[in-house]
């Protein structure tokens, strides 16, 4: 039961160009959304959060943004750099302090020089 | 910055041995965690820890599996007897308290059954 998809595997962007990551939730319980960055041999570290209660949460080269009605969400990273290029991975909690997080699948991002 | 630390990176033991995956979660958190990610598989929860005790555990952690704070420090995750499916990268993770506090994760240890 796929709870958070992340439905493309890869993406490849030029360097300095927008990196558009995308995901899908189906569990409308979810109001708590966060993007990791995973490097090779590396645990996954957190980059970016947004609550149920926002649409858009930036960061630096970072902005996430979410639909609630469409339970969507996506991650901008612009200008994408040639060291961005990881496994990203969408998550969500639920309500409840605390609560665990469920992962998406991960997308590879390679941001090509 | 303050860091989880797991040891060790890399276990490898055979079918029916117990192992113990250790952690060092960052030393303010109140919450605890261990995932794992079967290779090409996703990130999933095993189960989480507050207070002295599970607060919440998936259905992959069987009876095979125990967790346990023994000091002020330490958190870790014992499996009594491996099989060649536990074969996996398992992270520790803690959070501080509040509801839109993230996970802090460990750089995992790969645990190989052989």
């Amino acid at each position: 039961d796929q709870q958070v998809k992340q439905n493309s595997p890869s993406l490849s962007v030029q360097e300095g160009r927008i990196s558009i990551l995308n995901c899908d939730y189906t569990n409308s319980m979810f109001d708590y959304f966060l993007w990791y960055k995973k490097y090779p041999a590396e645990g996954p570290t957190f980059l970016i959060s947004i609550s149920s209660i926002k649409d858009k949460n930036e960061d630096g080269r970072f902005t996430v943004f979410l639909n609630k009605s469409a339970k969507h969400l996506s991650l901008h990273i612009v200008p994408s750099q040639p060291g961005d290029s990881a496994v990203y991975f969408c998550a969500a909690r639920h309500t409840g302090a605390n609560s665990k997080l469920t992962f998406g699948k991960g997308i590879t991002l390679s941001v090509r020089p | 910055e303050p860091e989880v630390t797991q040891t060790p990176s890399h276990q490898v033991t055979q079918m029916g041995q117990e192992v113990i995956l250790r952690c060092v979660p960052i030393s303010n958190h109140l919450y605890f965690y261990w995932y794992r990610q079967i290779l090409g598989q996703k990130v999933e929860f095993l189960v989480s820890f507050y207070n002295n005790e599970i607060s919440e555990k998936s259905e992959i952690f069987d009876d095979q599996f125990s967790v346990e704070r023994p000091d002020g420090s330490n958190f870790t995750l014992k499996i009594r007897s491996t099989k060649l499916e536990d074969s996996a990268m398992y992270f520790c993770a803690s959070s501080s308290s509040g509801q839109h506090s993230p996970l802090h994760f460990g750089n995992g240890t790969r645990l190989t059954v052989t």
